[in-house]
């Protein structure tokens, strides 16, 4: 069975602060490759996709892919408090349309 | 720019009651996608759709059922509600232009009581 697993946390950071958020992969045929952001009450937004191996950086995310090792990260530089949510890593699974969910990570950027 | 629309936002079902969730999207996407996300825990898919009359069954589809007569809109229906099926339904759309990004609707609250 295809999983994605993610540390639940809660994981606690003080502000400016670099928060890292690790999710690893079993399908080694997937090709793409998301992060979203959840806050409580609210639907999932896409804060980062990736489809190459190596950093992709926008403003203060970095997500970095290593398909050899089957894991993808998200950095996020200079956390604020407004960047406490829970973190959802997301796989495409080969070539098929749904995306495999990691339960998520829930992030506290303390003030 | 409406996006994924979801209606209702909130509902309460007694248990034995049936209800439809709607779902439209205006950004002319193929595939659709009905989740539902207990509190605290992860999003689990309940159907999918790749295109207008094609539907196929996610991890949890019983209880439920959809049908995709457009590519607009993909409703999802509660026939029997039961006191497990309490949770918020988050309904969602790509396509591959779109670099297979999903984009949600704001979810729907159900408690069946």
């Amino acid at each position: 069975q295809k999983e994605v697993e993610q540390n639940s946390g809660p994981l606690s950071v003080p502000e400016g602060a670099i928060a890292s958020l690790n999710c690893t992969y079993s399908d080694r045929g997937s090709q793409s490759f998301f992060w979203y952001r959840q806050y409580s009450g609210k639907s999932p937004e896409l804060i980062m996709s990736i489809y190459s191996n190596g950093d992709k950086e926008d403003g203060r995310f970095t997500a970095q892919l290593n398909k050899a090792s089957q894991y993808v990260s998200l950095l996020i530089r200079d956390s604020q408090p407004s960047d406490s949510a829970t973190y959802l890593c997301a796989v495409y699974a080969g070539n098929n349309r749904k995306l495999i969910w990691g339960l998520g990570t829930s992030l506290a950027v303390n003030p | 720019n409406a996006g994924v629309t979801q209606t209702p936002k909130f509902r309460i079902l007694k248990i034995g009651q049936s209800m439809t969730l709607q779902c439209a999207q205006d950004m002319n996407h193929n595939y659709m996608y009905w989740y539902r996300q207990d509190p605290g825990m992860g999003l689990k898919l309940i159907y999918y759709s790749v295109g207008a009359g094609i539907t196929d069954k996610g991890e949890v589809p019983n209880g439920y059922n959809v049908s995709r007569s457009t590519t607009e809109d993909f409703p999802l229906r509660l026939e029997l509600a039961a006191p497990s099926q309490t949770s918020v339904y988050f309904c969602a759309s790509t396509t591959r232009g779109t670099g297979n990004t999903i984009y949600f609707g704001e979810g729907s609250w159900l408690t069946v009581v």
